[in-house]
């Protein structure tokens, strides 16, 4: 099972900032926390990941809170194209993702 | 650099027959993974390979499913015979080798319809 507890879906006006949030409270110390999104049918996309700092790369920002049960992801500037299913996943490098139902955004014009 | 690619996109075949998968890893990507969406469900993890060797393939369904990466190059998934339950589509994915923390890239799918 998932390890991860995700809203089932959100709504975001398109240039506003998309804000992500993702529950893991089971989560070890070696563990890392990974996004992914799928757009309409296609493959999971990377996004970033974090173990315990704070990552922002050219997609996206991570926010982990100190506790590490918790994370949220964001999106800066959201676009319509950003509009698909965002996988938030626990992974121990056991090398499988276990995803779980992931958030449905949809960016509104 | 080519991403990770399936053929064929789209099959359709009756229950009962035979269906051949096909997975071409990133180049130089000695990790190379299966997962699958069946309708209304999370996607789910089949098996994981370390160049032609299987790693875990604690997710394959039962044995009509047949994974193969001979050479440790492309990859190979046979479904034989085919049931309903088996329409979905099928994910392939790679990763660099060493550490398990390297991040999977995604094929587009192939999409299984069993009738």
């Amino acid at each position: 099972d998932a390890k991860t507890t995700q809203p089932t879906s959100m709504d975001c006006a398109e240039g506003r900032a998309a804000n992500l949030p993702c529950n893991h409270s089971t989560i070890s110390g070696n563990e890392y926390v990974y996004w992914y999104r799928q757009i309409h049918s296609q493959g999971p996309q990377y996004i970033i990941h974090g173990l315990k700092n704070n990552e922002t790369n050219e997609m996206a920002s991570l926010i982990i809170t100190e506790d590490r049960k918790s994370s949220t992801l964001i999106l800066p500037h959201a676009t319509l194209r950003d509009t698909a299913v965002y996988y938030c996943i626990v992974f121990s490098g056991t090398y499988k993702y276990i995803f779980g139902t992931g958030t449905r955004l949809k960016v509104l014009a | 650099e080519a991403g990770v690619t399936q053929f064929p996109s789209h099959s359709v075949i009756e229950k009962g027959q035979t269906v051949t998968l096909r997975c071409d890893p990133i180049s130089g990507h000695d990790n190379l993974y299966w997962y699958r969406r069946v309708m209304g469900k999370e996607i789910k993890f089949l098996l994981h390979f370390v160049k032609e060797s299987k790693q875990d393939e604690s997710g394959m369904p039962n044995n009509r499913f047949l994974a193969e990466r001979t050479g440790g190059t492309y990859s190979t998934l046979k479904v034989q015979p085919a049931e309903l339950e088996d329409s979905g589509v099928y994910f392939c994915a790679s990763s660099q080798s060493g550490a398990g923390y390297n991040e999977q890239f995604f094929g587009p799918g192939t999409r299984l319809t069993v009738l």
